[in-house]
């Protein structure tokens, strides 16, 4: 079963705009990842940020990460058309292993 | 290589045939997972090996999944007696524990469809 949802399902932004996802997960965990992947490719790594960290940049990347509320978002400022994909959210077992399991995905559009 | 290859991209069978789909991780990464993922879905988790072991086999929807990983390096994962329903792309990721959990790097993945 997977651990994770994204909200919004889907969203389409102008060029230029920043975008927000968001990720809500049920149990405790050791770290969050977000995930991108290009239509018909496989996953690639943006950002991981741990359970005792509450902010984390990458380039034009933010994740923030309340585990109070069991949530994470990420930010993606001054989109690109290339930025469009799907971007999901993994999470760990947190106590029980080391397997990930990801959400249901947020797919972004951003017209030119 | 210097990233995660599967093999095959692509492959199509008829109803209740056998199917292997292989993975080639990164050297060194001690960990492999097997995802599926249906169009519009996120990937399901299936199987993780740490080594050579099945580490969590919790993901493998019946019997008729069976995954096996005896070097440490390459898995293939097989499924008997395939489904209509077993129709997806099959995603696989290796990753280097240290600390605990980190970055997983995926394959292209394989897309079966069953016919």
């Amino acid at each position: 079963s997977q651990q994770g949802e994204e909200d919004p399902q889907a969203l389409s932004i102008q060029e230029g705009e920043n975008a927000t996802m968001n990720c809500s997960y049920k149990t405790s965990i050791n770290n969050l990842q977000w995930y991108r992947q290009n239509s018909g490719r496989g996953l690639v790594h943006l950002i991981l940020i741990r359970s005792n960290e509450r902010e984390k940049h990458s380039g034009r990347l933010r994740v923030t990460l309340d585990t109070s509320k069991k949530s994470s978002s990420l930010l993606i400022t001054a989109s690109r058309a290339a930025d469009t994909a799907s971007y999901f959210c993994a999470t760990d077992a947190g106590q029980t292993g080391n397997q990930f399991y990801f959400g249901t995905g947020t797919s972004l559009t951003v017209i030119p | 290589g210097a990233g995660v290859s599967q093999t095959p991209s692509n492959k199509v069978t008829e109803k209740g045939k056998y199917v292997e789909l292989r993975c080639d991780p990164i050297s060194g990464h001690t960990a492999l997972y097997w995802y599926r993922q249906s169009l519009g879905q996120g990937p399901e988790f299936l199987i993780y090996f740490q080594g050579t072991g099945a580490a969590d086999d919790s993901g493998l929807p019946n019997d008729r999944f069976f995954a096996v990983r005896p070097e440490g390096s390459v898995s293939t994962l097989k499924i008997q007696r395939t489904e209509r329903g077993d129709s997806a792309v099959y995603l696989c990721a290796s990753s280097l524990i240290l600390a605990g959990p980190g970055e997983l790097f995926f394959g292209e993945g394989s897309r079966l469809t069953v016919l």
